[in-house]
Order: C-alpha cells, then sequence, then structure tokens
C-alpha cells in the first residue's frame, strides 16, 4: 500500500520556468490537499480539494494552480516559478475531510529555484 | 479563524512522561483539537484528535480543558522516536476542510 506518493522529490528550476508537482492516492480518500514548508517554519495551506471536481483555494495560492484530474489525482502546477517558491511542498489526503478526519501526507518535494 | 499558541520546544528524557501544552482561548464550540508530529526530513503524521472528552490511542492521549480553551498531548512514555515537532491545529471556524499548521513545539528527547 503506498499511501500518497509525490513526484518528484527533488528539483531545481530557473526564474520564470513551470513544472508541475503530482499526486496520487490510492486510499480511496475524497479529499486532497497541497501544503508548502518554508524551513524553520510550519506548513502553509495552497490549495485544497474537498471532492473530485473542486478545487478551493488555501492561505497561500498566489503563484499557483492545481488540478483534481480524477479521484486518486491531484496535481500542483507554477507557471512561472520565482526564487520565493523555493519550499518543500507536501501532498495529502483524507478521506472524511480535515475536520474530523485524519490527514495522510506524502514524503515531501523539495524545490528550488534559482 | 482560532488560532493556537504552543511552546516553541520543549525537552524530555527517554522513558520520561511528556506533557505537550496548547492555548487555544479563542476555539469555537465546534472546532475540533488535532496534533500532527512531523518527524526529521518527513511529512506530518496523525497523532490524535478530539473535540470534547479526552483521547486515547495507541500514540498518545489527549487531554481537553473543560473551558476548551487549552488541551494537552501526553506522550506516556518518550522514545528517541519522538523527537520530533509537534503541531496543535484548530479546524477552521467557517470551513470544515481546512486544518492550518502554526509553527509547533519541537520536543527533544534524549537519552
Amino acid at each position: 500500500n503506498a499511501g500518497v506518493t509525490q513526484t518528484p522529490k527533488f528539483q531545481v528550476l530557473k526564474t520564470g520556468q513551470s513544472m508541475t508537482l503530482q499526486c496520487a492516492q490510492d486510499m480511496n480518500h475524497n479529499s486532497m490537499y497541497w501544503y508548502r514548508q518554508d524551513p524553520g517554519m510550519g506548513l502553509r495551506l495552497i490549495y485544497y480539494s474537498a471532492s473530485e471536481g473542486t478545487t478551493d483555494k488555501g492561505e497561500v495560492p498566489n503563484g499557483y494552480n492545481v488540478s483534481r484530474l480524477n479521484k486518486r489525482e491531484f496535481s500542483l502546477r507554477l507557471e512561472s516559478a520565482a526564487p520565493s517558491q523555493t519550499s518543500v511542498y507536501f501532498c495529502a489526503s483524507s478521506f472524511q475531510g480535515a475536520m474530523s478526519g485524519e490527514l495522510f501526507f506524502g514524503e515531501g518535494s523539495r524545490l528550488t529555484v534559482l | 479563524d482560532a488560532k493556537t499558541t504552543q511552546p516553541n520546544s520543549m525537552e524530555s528524557n527517554e522513558e520520561e512522561p511528556v506533557h505537550l501544552p496548547c492555548n487555544h482561548s479563542t476555539i469555537s464550540g465546534t472546532d475540533y483539537i488535532h496534533w500532527y508530529r512531523q518527524l526529521p526530513s518527513q511529512g506530518p503524521e496523525y497523532v490524535i484528535h478530539g473535540l470534547t472528552s479526552n483521547v486515547n490511542n495507541r500514540m498518545a492521549s489527549l487531554a481537553i480543558a473543560e473551558d476548551r480553551k487549552s488541551s494537552t498531548l501526553i506522550l506516556h512514555r518518550a522514545t528517541l522516536r519522538d523527537a520530533a515537532v509537534y503541531y496543535c491545529i484548530l479546524s477552521a471556524r467557517h470551513n470544515t476542510d481546512k486544518l492550518i499548521f502554526g509553527t509547533g513545539t519541537r520536543l527533544q528527547v534524549f537519552p
């Protein structure tokens, strides 16, 4: 059972380049989330998807777009990367939603923007 | 949205109990209290959550004050593997599908 799988695990971009972070879960969860974590800081919610076909903004959505491709997959896209987006990105999923359910996190994707 | 306050860091010796405090004086009646922890270089993992009553599971216990303005995560016997950052989180008041993480408490466990 893989749980939550993120790809790539590491990526280096130049300012202005674009890329997509992929996330897939095999637990039949309804809700999926993207967080970022800057060095020495807590996690901040970028976007989330409460169910297939819906997405909503979190705390820090600017500069990002997301796609809930199907129930399993939730991707995060950086259209024009900036050094301020250097961070570790975590995808998570939940069956019931965050309020009363457990979030399962992936191992993270470390992104550096030069 | 209601916020939480936690100490930046705490220390414990191995095999001793650890009480991690969290203040949430502006909690609303429908907010759940969640605890997650993050081991070095890993994603966060769920520890426990509750609403009003104290909760126990295989990892920890959650003690919730009667007025719900504070809570305590209890690790009954700390191990070296429990060294992590512990996050106390309230569900967002107006959106039940968000968890907003703060900076947490960094727990050090000494042999």
